[in-house]
């Protein structure tokens, strides 16, 4: 398995508190995302990044935010959770080799729930 | 805008039996296109991809670009091929990770 790793895989959070998912990789990819899974609408992509300090937005970025200040660490933010976040998170990584992308390689997901 | 549909949410074959995902797509050009599993606990992880053209797990797809479809298959389906599949799409130039994915079908393979 590629080196990324998720953290919490679990967590609970209030409504309009903050929550923060981390997603840490060991492969030196350059690119990192966050998907979120959701029954009937498959992976959505959040944001993602095409290196340190460059973000951009996906399908689905409203109450989302995201900061890469190392190659290694991908950080999501909920700034004041709602419960249509609660929702399967998962991070990816991948690469570019010449002419063709590389496949994505997937963390083991963060199931968070918003009460 | 590109797209996949993925027409069945749920597929359920006998042990033994040919089984066909389907995937379709609409994308303005030459897409990369991927197909994806998630096994009960597990994280996704690449099935295969057109470009190499390989069989994976007795899996082969091939890339149907007059009918913009790009359709699993297998001629004999195991208990251990139940999952979640997913179809993803991305765009030459950009970065397979930003795919498109399809909402996925859920593949039972009974005894």
């Amino acid at each position: 398995d590629a080196g990324i790793t998720q953290s919490p895989r679990h967590k609970v959070t209030e409504t309009g508190t903050p929550v923060t998912l981390r997603c840490h990789q060991t492969e030196n990819h350059r690119y990192m995302y966050w998907y979120r899974q959701d029954p009937g609408h498959g992976l959505r992509l959040i944001h993602y990044s095409y290196g340190v300090k460059d973000t951009d937005k996906g399908e689905v970025s409203d109450g989302y935010s995201v900061s890469r200040s190392k190659t290694e660490d991908f950080l999501l933010t909920l700034e004041s959770a709602t419960s249509s976040q609660t929702s399967v998170y998962f991070c990816a990584i991948s690469e570019t080799t010449g002419r063709y992308n590389t496949e994505a390689f997937f963390g083991q997901g963060t199931r968070l729930t918003v009460v | 805008a590109q797209r996949v549909t993925q027409p069945e949410k749920l597929l359920s074959v006998f042990k033994g039996a040919p089984v066909e995902l389907k995937c379709n797509y609409s994308y303005s050009g030459s897409p990369e296109l991927f197909w994806y599993v998630q096994y009960s606990r597990q994280r996704l992880q690449l099935l295969l991809r057109h470009i190499s053209r390989e069989s994976i797990k007795g899996f082969t797809a091939d890339l149907n670009k007059g009918e913009t479809s790009f359709h699993l298959k297998k001629p004999f389906a195991q208990e251990e091929d139940s999952a979640m599949y997913y179809c993803a799409l991305s765009g030459p130039g950009t970065n397979a990770g930003k795919s498109t994915f399809g909402d996925g079908t859920t593949l039972t393979v009974k005894p």
